[in-house]
């Protein structure tokens, strides 16, 4: 079955800079990416997400990336504020029967002031 | 509209008690999903509701663990028997069909004492 691993599990940055959360995935018939971001008492929320037939899309200071030879996708925010801290999931969904999706295990992203 | 809500929020329990979880999830949607989250942890898929379709319960970790869906809308979680390591955040989530956007709830907080 799929299997995605997430890197690095926490990330600290000063404010203003850019951030890179990086996913592999397994299975080549994974066909969407969404990138979740989890507050404090809160359910993960989606920020940006990635189909197979693209290879980046961009929303205002956030970037996804996805390479389907090397199986892998990232997330970029730039110019970083306080309140991009959270949790942050990716996830990798397969076209099949059953459950088809797989969350990474988080990265935990600390914006510095 | 209205999103996706839980009930409770919180449920504080004596170990071997048996508790209901319940989820309403968006409108229209044909997928559910329940997840178990532990402190700090990541997302552990639990069970997955497509339509008609039987579930996949192959997240679910004992048999003290079932859910149902009823009318192809509202679910509930319940967990016979609570052990102490059923403590937890329960997050449901939906989506319009198996390879779409997920939208979790708030989750519900059980405590197992």
């Amino acid at each position: 079955g799929e299997n995605v691993e997430q890197h690095p599990s926490t990330l600290s940055v000063q404010e203003g800079d850019s951030a890179v959360i990086k996913c592999t995935y397994s299975d080549s018939a994974s066909n969407y990416f969404p990138w979740y971001k989890q507050e404090l008492g809160k359910g993960p929320q989606l920020i940006i997400d990635i189909r197979s037939n693209v290879g980046e899309k961009k929303d205002q200071r956030i970037a996804v990336t996805l390479n389907k030879t090397a199986k892998h996708f990232s997330l970029h925010i730039t110019e970083t504020q306080p309140e991009d801290s959270a949790v942050y999931f990716c996830a990798a969904s397969i076209p099949t029967t059953g459950q088809n999706f797989v969350f990474g295990p988080g990265t935990r992203l600390s914006v510095l002031p | 509209g209205a999103g996706v809500s839980q009930s409770p929020s919180n449920k504080v329990t004596e170990k071997g008690k048996d508790v209901e979880l319940r989820c309403d999830p968006i409108s229209g949607h044909t997928a559910l999903y329940w997840y178990r989250q532990s402190l700090g942890q990541g997302l552990e898929f639990l069970i997955y509701f497509q339509g008609n379709s039987a579930p996949d319960k192959s997240g679910l970790p004992s048999d003290r663990f079932s859910a149902e869906r009823t009318g192809g809308s509202v679910s509930t979680l319940t967990i016979q028997r609570t052990q102490q390591e059923d403590s937890a955040v329960y997050l449901c989530a939906s989506s319009f069909d198996r390879n779409n956007e997920q939208f979790f709830g708030p989750g519900t907080r059980l405590t197992v004492l």
